[in-house]
């Protein structure tokens, strides 16, 4: 497994602006991806991070919005951009490991767009 | 699209019985599914995995059973505990890369 944080833990914003989200990997990996998990519903993978390249967006998440960093094996930053209450989520990273891939969440930031 | 789903939102179970949570999936080709429990104000905790080529696996307390016939996947917790109390989803692997696709996820409240 892995021990993973986030930068913050929580926060509130207000319309308009954008906040970057930090994680922090305690061992180098390959894939790192980042989720939405809206109020009361299931995760919903925004786009996958991999060191070296361009991050890859789902379908519904745009890099204009949600661009990512990807500066090294053990860390990566999601920006929520120009942010409106619709993006009042938590934002979780997870990291895949092993073979097939088991995936590792961090804590999650939980925020709130006023 | 794909879907992995569940079939009960929420489950009520006493102290000390055994827990069944159920999730269909859709893509036959999937080979390989998580089952993560989240608690309040976490993220999701790695509860146990299960490839395709498997029927059933065992941990701690936890069984995942897979019938592939059906597409259906299922979670029992043994002598549930308050602590088991929880969002429980599963998950299933899209691609090579890792991608999970999660269900919708079910409230599992313990009672006494």
């Amino acid at each position: 497994s892995a021990v993973i944080s986030q930068k913050p833990s929580r926060d509130i914003c207000q319309r308009g602006t954008s906040l970057t989200i930090q994680c922090q990997v305690d061992s180098q990996v390959t894939m790192m991806f980042w989720y939405r998990q809206q109020p009361g519903q299931s995760l919903t993978l925004i786009a996958t991070a991999n060191q070296g390249s361009e991050a890859t967006y789902e379908s519904g998440f745009v890099i204009d919005k949600f661009p990512i960093s990807r500066p090294n094996l053990t860390f990566s930053t999601l920006t929520v951009s120009n942010m409106s209450p619709e993006d009042s989520s938590i934002y979780l990273c997870s990291v895949g490991m092993g073979s097939p891939n088991e995936q590792f969440f961090g804590p999650g930031t939980r925020l709130t767009v006023l | 699209g794909e879907n992995v789903g569940l079939h009960l939102p929420t489950l009520s179970v006493q102290e000390g019985d055994n827990s069944i949570i159920n999730c269909a999936y859709s893509n036959s080709a999937s080979d390989y599914f998580i089952w993560y429990k989240q608690e309040s104000g976490k993220g999701p905790q790695f509860i146990i995995d299960i490839r395709s080529n498997m029927d059933k696996r065992q941990g701690q307390r936890v069984t995942v059973l897979l019938n592939k016939t059906v597409k259906h996947l299922s979670l029992q917790i043994a002598a549930t505990q308050p602590g088991d109390s929880a969002v429980y989803f599963c998950a299933e692997k899209r691609d090579s890369w890792g991608k999970l696709q999660f269900g919708a996820g079910t409230q599992v409240v313990v009672t006494p």
